[in-house]
């Protein structure tokens, strides 16, 4: 079956402007979770969505956000970009939630530069 | 989430196997265990959990100990596409909220 689709894999912003990242999940799965990925901090959680609504948050300001559509396909959007916004930027899908016993399939990442 | 900690870096010949160590002494009850890879630059990628008993899959073995406050994983016959970043993650009930840690940079060399 189709894996986790994120799009797009590569995009050059500047200061200022804002981007969206797209996330398809696997079929069947509800949940869909954000992580950035960064040289200095690694790997940090952004937010979790199930069925539309956000469950988790993590420690990120505002110009972070996201949504879920009732397909369960996620978008995060950035706004505002920072240099320090550079990053890969990981989705990641899993059946449900609520479940240690909960594998997490990733993408392969979208991979933001801002000048 | 309960902390863990890995070796910053490990060697291991290809062929033999690979035991990489994972501290995660104020875990919880109801925590599991859980290890991913990535390999450069792609997303990390799951290879197996364990909540109280050792574990196998194709993959690889998870031994966790009894008191469940160090686990080991244990890639059988590493080869040089098992070089990656390593990472044991503790995961309690709330959700798919990982916390990721260092990792441990497994380098297998010929």
């Amino acid at each position: 079956k189709a894996g986790v689709t994120q799009t797009p894999r590569y995009l050059i912003k500047t200061r200022g402007q804002q981007v969206t990242l797209s996330c398809s999940p696997i079929s069947g799965h509800r949940s869909v979770s954000w992580y950035q990925q960064t040289p200095g901090q690694g790997l940090q959680f952004l937010f979790e969505y199930f069925s539309e609504t956000q469950r988790n948050k993590g420690n990120f300001p505002g110009r972070f956000s996201g949504r879920q559509f009732s397909n369960s396909r996620s978008e995060m959007n950035v706004s505002t970009l920072e240099l320090g916004d550079s990053a890969l930027y990981l989705c990641a899908s899993s059946v449900q939630g609520y479940s240690g016993a909960n594998v997490l399939t990733f993408g392969a990442g979208s991979r933001l530069t801002v000048l | 989430d309960a902390k863990t900690t890995q070796p910053p870096s490990m060697d291991c010949a290809e062929g033999r196997a690979a035991n990489l160590p994972c501290n995660h002494s104020t875990i919880s009850g109801n925590e599991y265990v859980y290890w991913y890879r990535q390999i450069h630059s792609q997303g990390p990628q799951y290879i197996i959990h364990g909540l109280k008993n050792n574990e196998t899959n194709e993959m690889a073995s998870l031994i966790i100990t009894e008191d469940r406050k160090s686990s080991t994983l244990i890639l059988p016959h590493a080869t040089l596409r098992d070089t990656a970043v390593y990472y044991c993650i503790v995961v309690n009930n709330a959700g798919n909220m990982l916390t990721f840690g260092g990792g441990t940079r497994l380098m297998v060399k010929p």
